[in-house]
């Protein structure tokens, strides 16, 4: 296992369309992290993982988004009904926590997405 | 909620020394992350700091004052490769991130 990695890497869609992106983590990481990134900006949190549970999602993060991790293994992050403003690199990052350990994030390559 | 600010863009000279500073105000801190971003690349993690003080790695050292609410990274040796978006980001179970600063290194 060579990292975090993410799919598509690209996408475009027309606004109104729904898109998902798929995120595999670093096998032995029980932590998945989903964050937004857009041009100028430092990473914005959506939610997170601990295995399979979803223990928080941001409070700016409308409804038509939502992410799954079925099995604690892989995770999907849907966004429905797309729209101009959701133009942006989503980064799925994964970490190992518990004890004493750090946290250290591992960020996959990111999905952008444009939405015309 | 967290609020972390950095300055937007620095420039230097091939070869000298700069310092980012970072000022967070949070609601939980468990550590503070610095991480580097090549455009149109992901961040890669530089350095950790949970306790007050210097934390030194190669050509790049860290330092934090949690009763300040305050963190530098400093870059030394600077090569043109260190041009890059460098973000400070404080854990509170999950990272939340500055806006990062942008560093230019001139020949």
């Amino acid at each position: 296992d060579t990292g975090v990695s993410q799919d598509p890497r690209h996408k475009i869609t027309k606004r109104g369309q729904n898109v998902t992106f798929r995120c595999d983590p670093i096998s032995e990481h029980n932590r998945l992290y989903w964050y937004r990134q857009t041009l100028g900006q430092g990473p914005e949190f959506l939610t997170y993982f601990q295995n399979e549970a979803q223990l928080e999602k941001s409070r700016l993060l409308s409804d038509r988004f939502s992410a799954e991790r079925p099995k604690g293994s892989f995770s999907t992050l849907e966004i429905q009904r797309t729209e101009q403003g959701d133009s942006a690199m989503y980064l799925c990052a994964s970490s190992l926590e518990g004890g004493d350990y750090t946290g250290e994030l591992f960020f996959g390559e990111g999905s952008r997405l444009t939405v015309l | 909620g967290q609020n972390i600010d950095q300055p937007t863009e620095m420039t230097a000279t091939e070869g000298a020394i700069v310092q980012i500073n970072c000022t967070y105000q949070t609601s939980g801190f468990n550590g503070l992350f610095w991480y580097q971003q090549h455009a149109g690349e992901a961040p890669t993690f530089l350095s950790y700091n949970v306790l007050d003080g210097l934390e030194e790695k190669g050509r790049f050292s860290s330092f934090l004052s949690r009763s300040k609410g305050y963190s530098y990274l400093l870059l030394k040796e600077l090569q043109m490769k260190d041009s890059a978006s460098y973000l400070c980001a404080v854990s509170n179970y999950k990272l939340s991130f500055g806006a990062g600063t942008t560093v230019t290194v001139r020949a």
